[in-house]
């Protein structure tokens, strides 16, 4: 596709329910970052994958979360017992190489989710 | 943390330069700076980025220092729709600071 696609683009969960967010990186895009953003604040770094290998998972909060990228391209952030402070944007970004060579970082719109 | 600090806001007339620092005075040789904008509810916005050397594109300008430890961005004549939170990132950490709100009036 043109860009970075996220989806669901909205999800309501009840406290405790697990929920899984996809991304679709740029066809052909070997980085792939996810983010962490709430209401008001900066986005905040989760993890990153260089094809399918998570390279750093250091910003992951609790074990609670989970990522994957299977075959290097689609990447899915998994939300276990979700909770009330998890209610975020969650942004996924893409880049051609690796990280240090220059390229342009390219985000999707974000899977807004809500915990009740 | 994030390797960069940025004053929190600033305003600036419309159709006058906005010019947006940035610290990141732990950058390493190889590390470049991006800067992202963000408007409300959207996704951030890739600007600009740059190693060494001051760049130019057609929504802005990036100039470095000499020693790489800091940067400036600049919008030549802002516009109502330039409002968003502009983030400057260090490529290798990828970390987000709080970036700097910029308002722009009329």
């Amino acid at each position: 596709g043109a860009g970075v696609s996220q989806s669901p683009r909205y999800k309501v969960a009840k406290r405790g329910q697990d929920v899984a967010l996809r991304c679709d990186p740029i066809s052909g895009h070997v980085s792939l970052f996810w983010y962490q953003q709430a209401l008001g604040q900066g986005p905040e770094f989760l993890t990153y994958f260089q094809n399918e290998a998570q390279l750093d998972k250091s910003g992951l909060p609790s074990d609670r979360f989970f990522a994957e990228r299977p075959e290097g391209s689609v990447s899915t952030l998994k939300i276990q017992r979700t909770q009330q402070e998890d209610s975020a944007v969650y942004l996924c970004a893409s880049s051609l190489e690796g990280a240090g060579l220059g390229n342009t970082i390219y985000f999707g719109e974000g899977s807004w989710l809500t915990v009740v | 943390d994030a390797k960069t600090t940025q004053p929190p806001s600033m305003d600036c007339a419309e159709g006058r330069a906005a010019n947006l620092p940035c610290n990141h005075s732990t950058i390493s040789g190889n590390e470049y700076v991006y800067w992202y904008r963000q408007i409300h509810s959207q996704g951030p916005q890739y600007i600009i980025h740059g190693l060494k050397n001051n760049e130019t594109n057609e929504m802005a300008s990036l100039i470095i220092t000499e020693d790489r430890k800091s940067s400036t961005l600049i919008l030549p004549h802002a516009t109502l729709r330039d409002t968003a939170v502009y983030y400057c990132i260090v490529r290798d950490d990828m970390r987000f600071g709080a970036g700097t709100r910029l308002t722009v009036k009329p």
